[in-house]
């Protein structure tokens, strides 16, 4: 059973470019929420997607963006990168509906903007 | 602003001790509570979940929620020096949506 699959593993980006990292659900699950952990800190709600819309958002500038597909794959795209942007993504999936809420975290994407 | 806070540690056990971890939270409301443990370079891996005030057990791990305090808590018995990493705790909030952490433990277990 595949666990929650994310790309790339690492990227590095100029700051003004721009970036997209992709991510995969574990099988069964339908939700996907994006996180961004900097260093020593816990990881911060960026947003949810659920059924192809964006179901809530955090407090994060709309130079975030993100999109479900329909095989609930998802993608994050961060626009006009700031040295601040540098930081570990993380995507989590989870399954609406069920009674359990848990999210699981994919291997995440290592994000360094020079 | 709803918050998630922990002692950021470091807390050092002996190998065999018990680990106990803490976390309190600001949201009343909170039902659904969690402890991830994070390897250093690693993503986090869920250990445990908890809904109920009380006490639920998973092999070595304890997790305990007092909802009346807004406390959780997390329980490492016979700790191993490969339990050493950072818990986070975190709290999902009433919208059943956004998991909100707190910064983390670090747990270092001494051989």
């Amino acid at each position: 059973d595949a666990g929650v699959t994310q790309s790339p593993t690492h990227l590095i980006k100029t700051r003004g470019q721009q970036v997209t990292l992709r991510c995969s659900p574990k099988s069964g699950h339908d939700t996907v929420s994006w996180y961004q952990q900097a260093l020593g800190q816990g990881p911060q709600f960026i947003f949810q997607y659920y059924e192809e819309e964006e179901r809530q958002r955090g407090n994060f500038p709309d130079r975030f963006s993100g999109h479900q597909f329909p095989n609930y794959s998802s993608e994050l795209n961060v626009n006009a990168l700031l040295l601040g942007d540098s930081a570990l993504y993380l995507c989590a999936s989870s399954r609406t509906g069920g009674w359990s809420y848990e999210q699981y975290f994919g291997p995440g994407t290592r994000l360094t903007v020079t | 602003q709803k918050e998630v806070e922990q002692n950021s540690g470091p807390l050092s056990v002996p190998e065999g001790a018990i680990a106990s971890l803490n976390c309190t939270y600001s949201d009343r409301g909170s039902q659904s509570f969690f402890w991830y443990r994070q390897y250093s370079g690693k993503s986090p891996e869920l250990i445990m979940s908890i809904y109920s005030n009380g006490d639920k057990e998973d092999g070595r791990f304890t997790a305990q929620l007092n909802k009346a305090s807004q406390y959780v808590s997390l329980l490492i018995r016979d700790s191993q020096p490969s339990d050493s990493a950072t818990y986070l705790c975190a709290v999902l909030n009433q919208a059943g949506t956004a998991l909100i952490f707190g910064k983390g433990t670090t747990l270092s277990v001494s051989s």
